[in-house]
């Protein structure tokens, strides 16, 4: 069955280094998402991206953070310069088109402790 | 903005018994309604899903749900806990309109005794 991964599953970094997390969403989907969730709270939604361009955004998603789709499978986030609080565990979803609401999948998760 | 209330952020069952996990959304319009597990060190897993195809949705594990619209609840039950049950259980909720972000209810933690 397709699933979606995500690279590295833990990363430790010094508060001001930039960190990119990688994700391979589920190849026939068209729909992207990064989720976060800080330690003890809810699961917040980033950002979405559709067609090489965020289609919405949250208040969290700032402009220390950016989305990219480099190639024709990865699809990254990349936080630029790292803030204690931004220590949490980063989720990459992907769903497709069929449908007005189709299902988001999510990866495993990347756990990031920022320094 | 819509949301989703989950009561209770820890429930526990004996092994074998009923369990129901409570989630309440507020929408004038029905949503679109998702129940996600995470077992620990994990990422989320669909259980199930409302698309206003059917008011009684059944999942993997053994799980449904039943969208009451009088209610506004989409309460998760299975009618037998089993030890491999406990994990975190989100509520989730997507809007209707252009967006598709899907907003989260804080968890419900559901711990099975043997």
């Amino acid at each position: 069955e397709p699933e979606v991964t995500q690279t590295p599953s833990h990363q430790v970094t010094q508060m001001g280094q930039e960190v990119i997390l990688r994700c391979v969403p589920i190849s026939n989907h068209l729909y992207f998402y990064w989720y976060r969730q800080i330690l003890g709270q809810k699961v917040e939604f980033l950002v979405s991206f559709y067609n090489n361009e965020i289609s919405e955004k949250s208040e969290i998603f700032d402009d220390q953070f950016s989305v990219e789709r480099p190639d024709g499978s990865n699809f990254t986030l990349k936080i630029r310069s790292t803030k204690l609080e931004d220590s949490a565990m980063y989720f990459c979803a992907s769903s497709g088109t069929s449908g007005s609401r189709e299902t988001q999948y999510f990866g495993p998760g990347t756990r990031l402790l920022v320094l | 903005a819509q949301s989703v209330t989950q009561l209770g952020s820890h429930v526990s069952v004996s092994e074998g018994a009923l369990v129901l996990l409570r989630c309440n959304y507020s929408s004038s319009v029905p949503p679109y309604l998702f129940w996600y597990v995470q077992y620990p060190n994990q990422g989320l897993q669909l259980l199930l899903k409302y698309t206003s195809a059917a008011t009684l949705v059944k999942g993997i594990n053994g799980f449904e749900a039943e969208f009451k619209k009088s209610e506004t609840s989409f309460h998760l039950t299975k009618p037998s806990a089993h030890m491999s049950d406990a994990a975190e259980y989100f509520c989730a909720v997507i809007r209707s309109g252009s967006a598709r972000q899907l907003t989260f209810g804080s968890g419900t933690q559901l711990t099975v005794l043997p």
